[in-house]
C-alpha cells in the first residue's frame, strides 16, 4: 500500500527565513509520481510540482526548490526567503503509474510571521 | 471561465435536508473526483469518475450520492447527513494518462451540518 508521511504538523518561521518541509513516502512500485500542493486559506489546493520516480534531479523555481532522494524515499520542499504569502498548508502526494491512486500526506501548516 | 468551479462555497444544512454540491471543470479533463477534508484528518477520496463512469467508491455512506452527467460536471447529492459530515468538500479533475497527471482542485464547499 502507498503511504505519505509529513512529520511536521505545524511550522512557524519569521519572514525571510528559509524553511524545509519534509515528505517521506512508501510504495512498492518502481514507477510512481510525487507531487506538492499548496492550500492557502481560500481552500483551493494549488498544484506546485510533479516528479516521476526516474528523475532525481533537484528542481528550482524561484524561491521554491525540491530535493528528491530515492535512497531515503524523500521528496522535501524548501522555501527560500519566506514571505507572509507563503503561509498555507502544504501537501505532499504520491500517485501510481495507473493514475487513480493518489495518496496525500496529512499536510504541514506553515505560518510565516512578519 | 477557467479551472474548476464549485458551488456553493458555503452550505449549512439540517440533518433532514436534501442538498446538492456542484462542480464544473473547464479544463477538458476526462476524470473528476470528490474529496472530503475534515479537520485534523488527511484528504479522503470519496468518488472517482473516469469518462463519466464511476470507477472508485471508497466505502462512502449512501447518504452521499454522486452524479456525473458528462465529463465536465459532477454533483454530490446529500441527504440525512450527520454532524460528523461537516467538512470541506473538494472537487478535482485530471486528464488521465497514467499517474503523471496532477489533480486540479476547486475552492471547495464548506459544509456545516446542524
Amino acid at each position: 500500500a502507498q503511504k505519505v508521511t509529513q512529520a511536521q504538523t505545524e511550522i512557524s518561521v519569521v519572514e525571510k527565513e528559509d524553511v524545509t518541509l519534509d515528505c517521506v513516502y512508501e510504495t512498492r512500485d518502481t514507477t510512481y509520481y510525487l507531487f506538492w500542493y499548496k492550500q492557502p486559506p481560500s481552500g483551493e489546493l494549488v498544484f506546485l510540482i510533479r516528479r516521476n520516480s526516474f528523475d532525481e534531479q533537484n528542481e528550482i523555481s524561484g524561491r521554491y526548490s525540491w530535493n528528491f532522494q530515492k535512497s531515503t524515499s524523500s521528496f522535501n520542499f524548501t522555501i527560500t526567503a519566506s514571505q507572509v504569502v507563503d503561509s498555507a498548508v502544504y501537501f505532499c502526494a504520491l500517485n501510481d503509474n495507473y493514475g487513480q491512486n493518489f495518496v496525500f500526506g496529512p499536510g504541514t501548516r506553515l505560518s510565516v510571521l512578519p | 471561465e477557467t479551472g474548476v468551479t464549485q458551488t456553493p462555497r458555503h452550505l449549512v444544512m439540517g440533518m433532514t435536508n436534501k442538498k446538492s454540491l456542484k462542480c464544473e471543470q473547464h479544463l477538458g479533463h476526462n476524470a473528476m473526483y470528490w474529496y472530503k477534508q475534515s479537520a485534523k484528518k488527511p484528504l479522503e477520496l470519496m468518488f472517482v469518475y473516469n469518462f463519466k463512469e464511476q470507477t472508485e467508491n471508497n466505502s462512502v455512506p449512501s447518504r452521499f450520492s454522486p452524479e456525473c452527467p458528462n465529463s465536465s460536471h459532477l454533483f454530490l447529492h446529500l441527504h440525512t447527513l450527520q454532524p460528523e459530515d461537516s467538512a470541506l468538500y473538494l472537487c478535482a479533475s485530471s486528464q488521465l494518462q497514467g499517474g503523471n497527471s496532477p489533480l486540479h482542485f476547486g475552492n471547495g464547499t464548506r459544509l456545516t451540518v446542524t
